[in-house]
């Protein structure tokens, strides 16, 4: 089956601190997914982008599919949003997700 | 208001017992998901549903199964199978343009096996 991996597994940031999530897959995708866990399990939708770039408030994303690659950008980072952030890739009919990224915004 | 919404939050099962958990959408999607987490872990796919009365198997089916008997409902019953069920479970739905369709998940269920 298609392989997403996600970088950093772990970033760490103080509060104001830009950063870069990575999502790489092996195959060709129908379509990519971000997300945000919060504390409690709720998975968040963040961006729904098969390829180009999306932005949303302090948010944005770029993927470029021909090259099997998706960009999360946080700017300004606040504590609100520390949590894991997945990037899932549809594939035929079903989501396959990477394992995640846990960031932590300290204040 | 929209959405999709799975009972119970948390679920205690005694080893041997079968469980159903309860996902409901009023979103008006043709297809339905159930997800698997275990810690720290990405999502695993257990069952899809494209429409009603028509199911298939996804990457960790065994010991779990499900039923599509209306469009709103797609509930996933754990079997005394499956042998490591303890794990948080969620359940999505997605639009008729299914494989490109935005998957919304609803908010979970903590099952833990005592």
């Amino acid at each position: 089956g298609i392989q997403v991996e996600q970088s950093p597994p772990d970033l760490i940031l103080q509060e104001g601190a830009n950063s870069t999530l990575r999502c790489n897959f092996s195959d060709s995708v129908n379509n990519l997914q971000w997300f945000h866990q919060n504390p409690w399990g709720q998975l968040i939708n963040l961006f729904y982008i098969p390829s180009g770039t999306k932005q949303n408030g302090r948010l944005s994303a770029t993927t470029v599919a021909t090259e099997r690659y998706s960009l999360l950008y946080i700017s300004s980072s606040q504590t609100t949003d520390s949590g894991v952030y997945f990037c899932a890739v549809v594939n035929d009919y079903k989501l396959s997700f990477g394992a995640g990224t846990t960031v932590t915004v300290r204040a | 208001d929209g959405g999709i919404t799975q009972s119970p939050k948390y679920l205690f099962r005694k080893e041997g017992q079968n469980v159903t958990l309860s996902c409901e959408q009023n979103l008006n999607h043709d297809a339905m998901y159930w997800y698997r987490q275990d810690p720290g872990q990405g999502l695993r796919l257990i069952y899809y549903s494209q429409i009603v009365n028509d199911f298939q198997k996804g990457d960790i089916a065994e010991g779990y199964s499900v039923s599509r008997e209306k469009k709103e409902s797609f509930p996933l019953t754990v079997t005394s199978a499956q042998k490591n069920p303890t794990a948080f479970y969620l359940c999505a739905s997605s639009s008729a343009s299914g494989a490109r369709g935005e998957q919304f998940f609803g908010p979970g269920t903590r099952l833990t096996v005592l």
